[in-house]
């Protein structure tokens, strides 16, 4: 079984400053992997994903991901933090196995990292 | 095109009463799923749905059961409600294909008392 570890659960920066929040995996298989943004009382809006194609994966809102096979990370990134930023960031892994996989396609969370901006 | 909608997005029961939780999509996705969130906590799969009149297990089923009688639709039933059942409830659904990005609903806040 797949499993996701969110190194931080609290990661506070300021504004313009870089953004860096980390995630291990662990998967028996090549895995797909997203990262989810949840901001207070919102539902859920997916950054980024990466399945298989570039290891470096641009996102929405300037943020990017880097799979690390050797490593097992998807660490999350952006240059300069805007107060917009403040959120709850999900990391996830899908239990899909391959393109052609009909299993049951779900996906497992980390416990979450709550980014705060300081202005 | 509405996308994955879940009715109601807010509700209170006491100890013991049932409910339905619905959520439907119109993206003629395959695959359908129920989530709960709880403080600290990312998303946990209660149950899932690969196609019409098929449902499963997920990873915390318990006090649930689902309903998949329609295509679009995907029903949650709470049939007698517990306070560990205070929660935050997503539905999701993704397509068959080789498209990977599950949508999510916007979530149905249940207080249990």
């Amino acid at each position: 079984a797949q499993s996701v570890t969110q190194l931080d659960s609290h990661v506070s920066v300021s504004e313009g400053t870089p953004v860096l929040l980390r995630c291990n995996y662990s998967s028996s298989y090549s895995p797909s992997l997203f990262w989810y943004v949840q901001h207070p009382n919102k539902g859920l809006q997916l950054l980024l994903k990466y399945t298989s194609a570039a290891t470096l994966v641009k996102g929405i809102n300037g943020f990017e991901a880097e799979f690390k096979k050797s490593e097992t990370s998807f660490h999350l990134t952006k240059p300069s933090a805007h107060m917009s930023d403040a959120a709850e960031y999900f990391c996830v892994v899908s239990d899909r196995r391959s393109k052609t996989d009909t299993g049951r396609r779900a996906l497992t969370f980390g416990s979450g990292t709550r980014l705060q901006v300081q202005p | 095109n509405a996308g994955v909608t879940q009715t109601p997005k807010f509700r209170v029961l006491k100890t013991g009463q049932s409910m339905t939780l619905l959520c439907a999509q119109d993206m003629n996705h395959e695959y359908m799923y129920w989530y709960r969130q709880d403080p600290g906590m990312g998303l946990r799969l209660i149950h899932y749905s690969v196609g019409e009149g098929t449902t499963a297990k997920g990873e915390v089923p318990d006090g649930y059961n689902v309903s998949r009688l329609k295509k679009q639709n995907f029903l949650l039933g709470l049939e007698s409600a517990a306070p560990s059942q205070t929660s935050v409830y997503f539905c999701a659904s993704i397509s068959a294909g080789e498209e990977e990005t599950q949508y999510f609903g916007p979530g149905t806040r249940l207080l249990v008392l």
